[in-house]
């Protein structure tokens, strides 16, 4: 086990909704970043938080938000839920910039 | 320039033979090539990884080979088991900062 914990474990939504997924970084660890992996895919980068503040986004629209809490746990927002939003969504935590390590992720069904 | 290509798609190996899995970058800026371990339902987990400045480096019956000149890494898993089953990612990135993985090897190990 690696200390990241994400919640909930399996979440399904209806098109057009919104949410919101929740990651406890591993103590210690200040840095936060947010992936999604779809089906028979590696993990894509969403963005990334370094004590509080955005650190790097990839190539995803404005709707999919996040933020870092003083306690460096984060949330990954995503707003007006498409079907291809379906997915698994994981978290890493690092300190700085060393080794990250991933969450067991949260499985996303959009329907 | 951001694309880690990963070969093959899916492996099967005998137990006790030797696992390949090979990925290929453009982005010469790279610096940072770990290997992952993914099990279903749960999160990617660090096997191994490797800077730019050595061409080989072993833990256990893990092995990365790189070769800066082809941009190109391979990782060797030494007398396969049963229990090494699972879907294999390499990534790269840039001081440690967002990776890029490649698509994933599901690799099966047959007694």
């Amino acid at each position: 086990e690696t200390g990241v914990t994400q919640s909930p474990t399996h979440l399904i939504k209806t098109r057009g909704q919104q949410v919101t997924l929740r990651c406890s970084s591993q103590s210690g660890h200040n840095t936060v970043s947010w992936y999604q992996q779809a089906l028979g895919q590696g993990p894509q980068f969403i963005f990334q938080y370094y004590r509080e503040e955005e650190n790097g986004r990839g190539n995803f629209p404005p709707r999919f938000s996040g933020l870092q809490f003083p306690n460096y746990s984060s949330e990954l927002n995503v707003n007006a839920l498409e079907l291809d939003d379906s997915a698994l969504y994981l978290c890493a935590s690092s300190l700085d910039w060393e080794e990250a390590f991933f969450g067991q992720g949260t499985r996303l069904t959009v329907v | 320039q951001q694309q880690v290509k990963q070969s093959p798609q899916s492996l099967i190996v005998q137990k006790g033979g030797i696992s390949i899995i090979n990925c290929a970058y453009e982005n010469t800026a790279f610096d940072y090539f770990p290997w992952y371990q993914q099990f279903p339902g749960k999160g990617p987990a660090l096997l191994i990884a490797i800077r730019p400045d050595v061409s080989e480096k072993k833990e256990g019956r893990f092995t990365i080979s790189f070769n800066k000149s082809a941009k190109q890494f391979s990782l060797h898993i030494m007398d396969s088991q049963p229990g090494d089953s699972a879907t294999y990612f390499c990534a790269a990135s840039m001081d440690k900062e967002k990776l890029t993985f490649g698509t994933g090897t599901r690799l099966t190990i047959i007694p």
